[in-house]
């Protein structure tokens, strides 16, 4: 299974865009990119998936290098509510459940 | 929308004591989990269930029970606390088996004096 590697930390301030890399070099065919953020006092919540080249929902967007061995998750004008871990999963989608790992993350701190 | 929900809150437990959190999901999702997050750490899991009295080991089970005999509810066991230990446990669901979009509840947090 890939590994991935995110920056520990990342600062903003409120109202910028902030963008978050995930390094996933070894990334399979069969392999998925998930982002999920957890805000402290609860449990990550799931902000977006893809497999290649560019998603966006209502929360984020996400790029996917070419040869998928890098992805950003972009942040639009983030607000204090974005402060949270950041965790970048690459997983197979047919994997049996259960596997997600989440790693250390990146910790986004948002200043007024 | 759906909510999980587990209890307790918090929970303070003493050395070798056995202590049981639960969990009740109302999604109506298949598939059932238990992570444990130490401070500062990811998370780690424990157990999961792809159905009502399914139950699988994750990486961490040694020192831990589960049990899901309804589909809305999962429960975990530490079978024997372990003194200092301090953490989070966290319960998620999906709503099937190879579905990587999972929904969390907000945890229970352990102390053990």
């Amino acid at each position: 299974l890939a590994k991935t590697t995110q920056p520990p930390s990342m600062e903003a301030y409120e109202g910028q865009e902030v963008n978050v890399s995930c390094s996933h070099t070894n990334i399979a065919t069969s392999e998925y990119i998930y982002w999920y953020r957890q805000v402290p006092h609860q449990g990550p919540q799931f902000i977006i998936q893809g497999y290649k080249d560019y998603v966006v929902n209502e929360v984020a967007s996400l790029f996917i290098s070419a040869d998928r061995k890098l992805s950003t998750l972009s942040l639009p004008w983030v607000s204090l509510r974005d402060a949270a871990v950041y965790y970048c999963i690459v997983t197979p989608r047919t994997q049996v459940v259960g596997q997600l790992t989440f790693g250390s993350g990146t910790r986004l701190q948002v200043y007024a | 929308g759906g909510i999980i929900t587990q209890t307790p809150k918090f929970l303070i437990g003493q050395e070798g004591q056995k202590l049981t959190l639960k969990c009740q999901q109302n999604f109506n999702h298949d598939t059932m989990y238990w992570y444990r997050q130490d401070s500062g750490k990811g998370l780690r899991l424990i157990y999961y269930s792809i159905t009502e009295n399914d139950l699988q080991k994750g990486d961490l089970s040694e020192g831990y029970d589960a049990s899901r005999e309804k589909k809305s509810s999962f429960s975990l066991t530490v079978t024997s606390a372990q003194k200092n230990e301090m953490a989070v446990f966290l319960c998620a669901s999906s709503i099937r088996q190879g579905n990587e979009r999972l929904f969390f509840g907000h945890g229970t947090k352990l102390s053990v004096l």
